[in-house]
């Protein structure tokens, strides 16, 4: 079973800085925070992952705690096409929680 | 590079028959995956594979399930019989390392099953 806690849904207005919170108090030191989004009829999309420091790339930032216990994903600029679910994952294997629904608002 | 595919897209079924899927991963991807995804639920791990052996079937159903990945490269799941609760989209993943240090998987389209 998954071993995340996230929200099921939250909102955010389009060309705002979305902020996924995921919280993951079991994570061990060597396993990775990863994250994915599914947008509807399609498989899950691979966004970021990181160890505990932050990370940047052309889709998102990572921010992880100190303790590693949580994570936050930020979408610095929120598009309409950013409508997806979330998955913040904590394991060695893909295994996928319930995710976070999040709507853009336009 | 070409991603996952997958086939059929899509495919309808009745009851009590037998339904194969394949999948093609990325070339040189030792780790394939295959998920079950019900409507409104995250996609649930069904069979692990690194190169042609398995890693984790924990979850796969093996009264009617079975997957093989012969010669480490394509991969099949069967469903025999189905039964209705097996509709969902089926989604096949790799990954370039064992495992999933510090790689990403990649998701094909996935195929859609009904069962009447």
């Amino acid at each position: 079973d998954a071993k995340t806690t996230q929200p099921p849904s939250m909102d955010c207005a389009e060309g705002r800085a979305a902020n996924l919170p995921c919280n993951h108090s079991t994570i061990s030191g060597n396993e990775y925070v990863y994250w994915y989004r599914q947008i509807h009829s399609q498989g899950p999309q691979y966004i970021i992952h990181g160890l505990k420091n932050n990370e940047t790339n052309e889709m998102a930032s990572l921010i992880i705690t100190e303790d590693r216990k949580s994570s936050t994903l930020i979408l610095p600029h929120a598009t309409l096409r950013d409508t997806a679910v979330y998955y913040c994952i904590d394991n060695d294997k893909i295994i996928f929680g319930k995710g976070t629904r999040l709507h853009i608002l336009p | 590079e070409a991603g996952v595919a997958q086939s059929p897209r899509y495919k309808i079924i009745e009851k009590r028959q037998s339904v194969a899927f394949w999948c093609n991963p990325i070339s040189g991807h030792a780790t394939l995956y295959w998920y079950q995804q019900i409507l409104g639920q995250g996609p649930k791990l069904l069979i692990q594979f690194q190169n042609n052996g398995v890693v984790d079937d924990s979850q796969l159903p093996k009264d009617r399930f079975s997957a093989e990945r012969l010669k480490g490269v394509d991969s099949t799941l069967k469903i025999q019989p189905a039964k209705l609760e097996d509709s969902a989209v089926y989604l096949c993943a790799s990954s370039f390392r064992t495992g999933w240090v510090d790689t990403e998987a990649f998701f094909g389209q996935g195929t859609r099953l009904t069962v009447v």
